[in-house]
C-alpha cells in the first residue's frame, strides 16, 4: 500500500511568517495531491489540491507544489494569520481507480502566534 | 455544506455491546467511506461504498461491518466494542466523479468503556 510521512509534525510561527508543510509518498501511480485543514471538533476540508499534469498551484495566500520524479508534496502558507492555526492532512491519491483510493499523512498541528 | 449528517455526534458505550454509527447524504453520491482518526494516525480508511449493496474493506477494517441499503445512508457496526475502538469516526463522501476531492461529515466520537 502507499507509504505517506508528512513533516513536521508541529509547526509554530509567528503572525505573518511562512508555513511549509512536506508530504512524501511511495506509490507512483499516485495522481492527485490534495491538502486538508481541520479545525478543532470539525472534519477535514480541501483547501487546495493539484493535479500530476501541473508542478505548481496557487489559491491566495496557499500554494501547492509538487515533485513527481521525487514523489513529494508541498503546501506553503504566506502571511500567516491566526484562523490559520488547523491541523493540515496531506492525502496522495490514486483517481480513477473503483473509489479513488486516498492515505493520509498523520497530520501537521499549526499554531500562529498573534 | 457536502449535506452529510453522522448521528450520533458522541457516543459512551461498554466492551462488548453492539454500537452502529450512520451516515446520510443528500447528495446522491455514489461513493461513501468510513474514516477512523486517532491521535498520531491521521484517517484510515475502515470500510467504503461504491453504490447501494456495494461496500469493500479498507486498511483497518477488522471488527467492523458496513450495509448501505440506500444511496443515502452508510451504516458502520461495531459487532462488539472493544475499548481499541475508542476513536473520532468520520464518514465522507467523494465529488463529482474523477476529482478524488473527498467531503467529511462533522465526525462521531465514541467512548468504549
Amino acid at each position: 500500500g502507499e507509504n505517506v510521512e508528512q513533516h513536521p509534525s508541529t509547526l509554530s510561527v509567528q503572525e505573518g511568517d511562512s508555513a511549509v508543510i512536506k508530504c512524501t509518498y511511495s506509490d507512483s501511480a499516485s495522481n492527485y495531491f490534495p491538502w486538508y485543514k481541520q479545525e478543532l471538533g470539525k472534519g477535514p476540508q480541501l483547501i487546495i489540491d493539484i493535479r500530476s499534469n501541473v508542478g505548481e498551484k496557487k489559491d491566495q495566500r496557499i500554494a501547492v507544489t509538487l515533485n513527481k520524479t521525487a514523489k513529494h508534496f508541498s503546501l506553503h502558507i504566506t502571511e500567516t494569520q491566526p484562523e490559520d492555526s488547523a491541523v493540515y492532512f496531506c492525502a496522495p491519491t490514486i483517481r480513477n481507480t473503483n473509489a479513488g483510493k486516498s492515505t493520509f499523512g498523520d497530520g501537521t498541528t499549526l499554531t500562529v502566534k498573534p | 455544506d457536502a449535506g452529510i449528517t453522522q448521528s450520533p455526534r458522541h457516543k459512551v458505550t461498554e466492551t462488548g455491546t453492539p454500537v452502529t454509527l450512520r451516515c446520510h447524504q443528500t447528495e446522491n453520491h455514489r461513493y461513501m467511506y468510513w474514516y477512523r482518526q486517532d491521535p498520531g494516525h491521521g484517517l484510515r480508511l475502515i470500510h467504503y461504498s461504491y453504490g447501494v449493496k456495494d461496500t469493500d474493506k479498507g486498511e483497518v477494517s477488522d471488527g467492523y461491518s458496513v450495509s448501505r441499503s440506500k444511496t443515502e445512508d452508510f451504516l458502520l457496526t461495531l459487532e462488539s466494542a472493544t475499548s481499541s475502538q475508542t476513536s473520532v469516526y468520520f464518514c465522507a463522501i467523494k465529488g463529482l466523479e474523477g476529482t478524488g476531492e473527498l467531503f467529511f461529515g462533522e465526525g462521531s466520537r465514541l467512548t468504549v468503556l
